[in-house]
């Protein structure tokens, strides 16, 4: 079975500057995808950025971009220009593509980091 | 689109009740996950349909826990009965297949007292 770990539980940042936060994954399979979700207080899940793995290029949503590293199995989210909406709970998860099984479909998250902005 | 839709927003109910949360996903969407999230367990999968048909039930902590979805467009969770360590935020999503992520509900934050 996939698991993700996302190894910070707290991060925090000065408005206008940049923030990574970290996401390690375990699988033995070589096409899947990959999501950073981003959870306000509001606690809306808002999907943020996704990466399919057979991709090289990383994703860039504004100023949201990813650090896809497919062999040290780590997916990263760089925050920047850092803004006080950005303050939230961040999860990554991973989707596989492996059709016939029952994890077919089904997102497996990470623990999660809250994000706190400093104004 | 209205986007996924949970009802009721907010429950409280006493130990024993029955209680059932429901949920309309996107039109067209044929995947279907009810998720649990507490702050010692994160967010759990409990169960998920694909084109109506649950494909894995694996998360649902007891038989106190069920899930239906009659049609494309409407599915229920039910506990019954209810217990305080059942006291959580449901959410509900659905998804295409493929690489899209997930639309979430709203949530319906369950309190059992």
């Amino acid at each position: 079975a996939q698991t993700v770990t996302q190894s910070q539980p707290e991060m925090s940042v000065q408005e206008a500057e940049t923030v990574t936060l970290s996401c390690t994954y375990d699988t033995s399979e070589s096409d899947y995808y990959l999501f950073w979700y981003k959870q306000p207080p509001s606690r809306q899940m808002i999907l943020v950025i996704r990466q399919e793995a057979y991709k090289q290029q990383n994703a860039t949503e504004n100023r949201f971009s990813v650090n896809f590293q497919k062999a040290a199995k780590s997916f990263s989210l760089k925050i920047s220009d850092s803004q006080l909406g950005d303050a939230a709970m961040y999860f990554c998860a991973y989707r596989t593509l492996n059709a016939g099984g029952t994890s077919y479909g089904k997102l497996t998250f990470g623990q999660g980091t809250i994000l706190t902005v400093h104004p | 689109d209205a986007g996924v839709i949970q009802s009721p927003r907010h429950e409280v109910t006493e130990m024993g009740q029955e209680v059932t949360l429901r949920c309309k996903p996107i039109s067209g969407h044929d995947y279907l996950f009810w998720y649990r999230q507490t702050m010692m367990r994160g967010l759990e999968l409990l169960i998920y349909f694909n084109n109506n048909v649950p494909i894995d039930d694996s998360g649902m902590p007891e038989d106190r826990f069920s899930a239906k979805m009659p049609n494309a467009s409407f599915s229920t969770l039910k506990i019954q009965p209810s217990e305080p360590r059942d006291s959580a935020v449901y959410f509900c999503a659905s998804s295409l297949e493929g690489n899209y992520g997930y639309t979430f509900g709203s949530g319906t934050r369950l309190t059992v007292v």
